[in-house]
């Protein structure tokens, strides 16, 4: 495709479930992302991957938080147990390679924890 | 202080006004610098992409970077009602650093 494509758009869930989002990135870019950005605050790192592997996942905010990536393509980001606190858009962004190329960003997944 | 730092406005123009956008930070190791628009309810789309010190100009934007006063800036020629949004500023120190640094981002509404 085009660009970097997230599913769902939407979700909502009740406190206590867990919840997968998907994102497709950029063909042949190797280097994935995932932020949160909460209302009215800066986008905030939570993982990246570079190929299938996940050299850093510092920004991830609590063991309830994982993601994979496979065939150095599609990339999960689940979250057990979801709290209020989790209600966020969660975006995902490819590059081409880590560090010195930009990012193109999906549209994001809107999360919200009732 | 964090690092990066950005007015969140909002900043309300009338159609045709010049915009200046403005974004301090504190680590003197960046030296990519971005600026990002957000349109409600979409993602993040780069607008301009610039190395180091000076200024970059593409069409009705230019960027401009003063890495001696950590310092950089969007400025928006002829605004119009389509500029409406969210603009973010983004940096990092390129090589292996690999996460991106975000403002909170400022939210512009040019009127008709």
């Amino acid at each position: 495709g085009a660009g970097v494509s997230q599913s769902p758009s939407n979700k909502v869930t009740e406190k206590g479930k867990d919840v997968e989002l998907r994102c497709d990135p950029i063909s042949g870019h190797t280097a994935l992302y995932w932020y949160r950005q909460r209302l009215g605050q800066g986008l905030e790192f939570l993982i990246y991957f570079q190929g299938n592997s996940a050299p850093d996942k510092s920004g991830l905010p609590s063991d309830r938080f994982s993601a994979e990536r496979t065939g150095e393509s599609v990339s999960t980001l689940t979250i057990q147990r979801t709290q209020q606190e989790d209600s966020a858009v969660y975006l995902c962004a490819s590059s081409l390679n880590p560090g010195n190329s930009p990012l193109h960003f999906g549209n994001g997944t809107r999360l919200t924890v009732t | 202080q964090k690092e990066v730092e950005q007015d969140p406005g909002p900043l309300s123009v009338p159609e045709g006004a010049i915009v200046s956008l403005n974004c301090t930070y504190s680590n003197s190791a960046f030296q990519y610098f971005m600026w990002y628009r957000q349109y409600s309810r979409k993602g993040p789309e780069l607008l301009m992409y610039t190395y180091s010190s000076g200024n970059k100009e593409d069409g009705r934007f230019t960027a401009q970077v003063d890495k001696s006063s950590k310092y950089i800036s969007l400025f928006i020629r002829d605004s119009q009602p389509s500029d409406s949004a969210t603009y973010l500023c983004a940096m990092d120190s390129g090589g292996s650093n690999y996460k991106l640094t975000f403002g909170k981002g400022t939210l512009l509404t040019v009127n008709p």
